[in-house]
Order: C-alpha cells, then structure tokens, then sequence
C-alpha cells in the first residue's frame, strides 16, 4: 500500500516571503509524483508530476518541486509568494503503475497581503 | 475541451434519500475516477473505471455506494439510502488511458445531507 504525509497542514505567511511544503510518501517501488492546487471553490488542477528524469521539476506559476528519492520526498517550492497562491495544496503519488492516485491530506496556504 | 463535467454542483437532500452524481469524462478519455473529500479523511479514491468497466472499488465505503458506466461518456454514482455522514464533496477525474497517472478533475459535487 502506499501513502503520502504533508507535514503541514496550515501555513501563513507574508507575501514575496518564500515556501516550501514538505510531502513523503511510504512506497518501495517506482513512483509518480504529483503536486495538486485547489483555490477556493474551485477544482483540483495539476501544479506539476514527476514520472522520471531530472528530480528537479517546475511546475505551472513559478513552482517547482524536488524528487529526493533517499528520503522518499516531494517537497513543493516557490521563491516567492502571491497573494493569488492562497490555496489548498495537494502532493499525490501513484506507485506501482496502479490506477488511481492516493492524495495527502492537504496543506492549506494563506498568504497575506 | 470543456474538462470534465459534473452535476449538479450543489445537492442538499434529506437523510434517506436517493442521491445520483452524474460525470461526463473529457472525450477520448478512457479511465475515470470517482474521489471524495472531506475535512477529516481528505481525498479519498472511491472507484475507478477502465473503458466503462470497473477495476476497483475497494474504497467504496459501504454498499449504500454505487457506480456505473454505462458508455465511455457518461459515469453515476449513487447513495440511497444517504446519511448525513455522507456529506462531502465528490470530484470525478479522468485519464486518457490506464496507466496513464495525471488525473483530470471536474468542479465536484459538494453533497450535504440533512
């Protein structure tokens, strides 16, 4: 079985401030990691993946994300904040090849003005 | 591409009721997902289909729950009878084929039961 941790679980912080969202996942084989955006009242849209290659991957909207694979991570980063990333964000891994993406619980970002 | 279509957006209905969620994947696409998320559980993968037929429903969380493809354009999820309990928001998502991971999500249906 795989599963995903978000270590945090509300974040605030000012704007221009930078950020990073932890996230690990439990899975010994071959993953596919996702980072998901879900803005207010609105559905969830793909940030960025991860299938293979360069660890190092960016994303939509200047984010960008880094695939440790030693310490099973998927941190989410972003040099600087705006006010329009408050939102809830989502890391996702599928491993295995498997159907269906299991999701972490959520991180839930508000930048203030 | 209009992306994945869900109705109705909003359902409110009274405990004991009928419930029917209704998605339309992106066309050409042939896996979809039924997920449901709530506070306490997060997003949680209920069903997943496969050119209209079901793979797994292992996290169908009682037989109250129903899905159906009937056709690649057209998926149902039912509860009857619902439970306040149930109240969340459902989101449908498809893939363009199986094994293909990136998951395209609709709006979602958010449920409340009375």
């Amino acid at each position: 079985a795989q599963s995903v941790s978000q270590h945090n679980h509300h974040v605030i912080l000012s704007e221009a401030a930078s950020l990073e969202l932890g996230c690990n996942y439990s899975y010994g084989g071959t993953v596919n990691l996702f980072w998901y955006v879900q803005y207010p009242g609105q559905h969830l849209q793909l940030l960025l993946k991860y299938f293979s290659g360069d660890p190092l991957v960016k994303g939509i909207k200047g984010f960008e994300a880094e695939f440790i694979k030693s310490k099973f991570s998927f941190n989410l980063r972003k040099p600087s904040v705006q006010w329009s990333d408050t939102a809830e964000y989502f890391c996702a891994v599928n491993g295995g090849g498997a159907d269906g993406l299991t999701f972490g619980k959520g991180t839930h970002l508000i930048i203030q003005p | 591409d209009a992306g994945v279509i869900q109705s109705p957006r909003h359902e409110v209905t009274e405990m004991g009721q009928e419930v029917t969620l209704r998605c339309k994947p992106i066309s050409g696409h042939n896996s979809l997902f039924w997920y449901r998320q709530t506070m306490m559980r997060g997003l949680e993968l209920l069903i997943y289909f496969n050119n209209n037929v079901p793979i797994d429903d292992s996290g169908m969380p009682e037989d109250r729950f129903s899905a159906k493809m009937p056709n690649a354009s057209f998926s149902t999820l039912k509860i009857q009878p619902s439970e306040p309990r149930d109240s969340a928001v459902y989101f449908c998502a498809s893939s363009p084929r199986q094994g293909y991971t990136e998951a395209f999500f609709g709006q979602g249906t958010r449920l409340t039961v009375v």
